[in-house]
């Protein structure tokens, strides 16, 4: 069974930087075929894909968070990780990674997902 | 980016009703080389991770239940519980994956008559 799990500060100041690590177990994150995203969930609100990453360190972002996101891969740790800089009060979500799967990086959808954390910007 | 409206925002039905959840794109979601709808649809319950139960709009994930279904094409969508059970509680949000970056409606939320 593919488990994933979030880990990262619940709170960050405004103007920094929040950093989120993926662990994932009963798969290896080298696999061919899949690629590692990371979804966010406003307050009240739907779901926003932020971006997703393959083995090999390509990445793909939501064009609305381009400038702020980066993206990486640790095979030997089976993690993959999110860097969201200058961050405000409109950051405030619950975080979710997910293993995404589909018809090439540009069509997928995510079959397995974390629990989510959520993430605070406040001073 | 391409907009996913669900309707409704909620609804209960009593126990072995039938539920229907409709999804509706701001564009066609269907490729006309394969014959696909890039729609996904998933559950999601409190505490609990999203599941998918439902790609390429028709396409059953494994393990989940036969009283899901999920039909429509171009840019009209239906996820059907044929007969709710009391572990169907949860809201449910559908996906396209037609184009990046990938958009989700707001979900509906199912609860109990």
């Amino acid at each position: 069974q593919v488990q994933l799990q979030e880990s990262g500060p619940g709170l960050v100041k405004p103007l920094q930087t929040l950093s989120l690590t993926c662990s994932v177990s009963g798969d290896s994150i080298s696999n061919v075929g899949y690629y590692w995203s990371w979804i966010r969930q406003h307050p009240g609100k739907g779901l926003e894909w932020i971006g997703h990453t393959y083995y090999s360190g390509s990445t793909w972002y939501n064009p609305s968070l381009k400038s702020r996101v980066s993206m990486s891969v640790d095979t030997s740790k089976n993690q993959f990780s999110l860097r969201l800089t200058s961050v405000t009060a409109a950051d405030t979500a619950v975080y979710y990674c997910a293993r995404d799967r589909g018809n090439g990086y540009d069509n997928t959808w995510s079959d397995y997902w974390g629990q989510g954390t959520l993430v605070t910007v406040s001073s | 980016d391409i907009v996913m409206t669900q309707s409704p925002d909620s609804l209960a039905v009593s126990l072995g009703e039938r539920a229907t959840i409709t999804c509706k794109s701001s564009q066609s979601l269907s490729y006309s080389s394969n014959n696909k709808n890039f729609l996904a649809w998933y559950q999601h319950k409190p505490g609990q991770p999203p599941k998918l139960l439902i790609y390429w709009a028709s396409t059953r994930e494994s393990g989940v239940p036969d009283r899901f279904s999920g039909s429509g094409s171009g840019t009209d969508f239906t996820l059907t519980i044929s007969s709710l059970q009391a572990e169907d509680v949860a809201v449910y949000f559908c996906q396209q994956f037609y184009t990046t970056p990938p958009t989700f409606g707001g979900g509906t939320k199912v609860e109990i008559k």
